[in-house]
């Protein structure tokens, strides 16, 4: 079955850093990028950026710049993004999303809560 | 980072047909088209077409997309309950060299 399967909810405080984790199945994990995307609640998406498979080509988004990290595991198929210095304001849903053009896979989703 | 512009939100009757759009620019839509994701409420995003009209597999007939110039627009015929959901445009920017998302349409089925 073709799935990616992310990490449970987080709970973290103002300063913290969070990793969410999203394991890929079903399909050749070598072949595709992955992004993150984040939804704050009652929002719309807002990408964050992309990890080729090999993990040689990251790309972030600007408002992201220096407070995230993307990384691979190939050996597991399994992605990793981290942010860190969270804010009440990135209390959010976090996916992965695979794509081939266009963001084809999602994972389900994992709620980070920001609070004091 | 800007955005492609979708209307908040579109109301139409059962059975009637939708039309939503999303308008970019040159460096977005007009160069590579869009990409239409549907979102239910608390549920992951789902693809519903790419590259302007292309539907992966199990998409239904009733949606099609097109582009003329730096607009996209995704339309949905036979309105059903199951349609009444969120709908999000996206593209690759060329320019901001990122994914660029629209802020969403919440398409009331009445």
């Amino acid at each position: 079955q073709v799935q990616l399967v992310q990490s449970g909810a987080e709970v973290k405080k103002p300063g913290a850093s969070v990793k969410v984790s999203c394991k890929a199945s079903g399909y050749t994990f070598t072949d595709y990028y992955m992004h993150w995307v984040r939804q704050a609640p009652g929002q719309g998406l807002e990408w964050m950026g992309v990890i080729n498979p090999s993990g040689d080509i990251i790309t972030y988004a600007q408002n992201f710049q220096g407070r995230v990290t993307m990384t691979r595991d190939t050996s597991t198929s399994t992605v990793y993004m981290e942010l860190s210095s969270l804010k009440s304001e990135d209390t959010a849903v976090y996916y992965c999303t695979k794509e081939t053009g266009a963001f084809d896979l999602w994972g389900q989703g994992t709620m980070v809560t920001v609070s004091s | 980072q800007a955005g492609l512009t979708q209307p908040p939100s579109v109301s139409k009757g059962l059975r009637q047909t939708a039309t939503l759009t999303c308008t970019g620019n040159s460096n977005n839509v007009g160069n590579q088209g869009a990409a239409w994701v549907q979102q239910h409420q608390g549920h992951p995003p789902k693809l519903l077409s790419y590259r302007n009209n292309n539907r992966p597999s199990g998409i239904s007939e009733r949606l099609s997309a097109s582009r003329s110039g730096n607009t996209a627009s995704l339309t949905i015929s036979g309105l059903q309950p199951e349609d009444e959901a969120n709908y999000y445009c996206s593209a690759w920017d060329s320019s901001l060299s990122a994914w660029v998302f629209g802020g969403g349409t919440k398409l009331t089925v009445l």
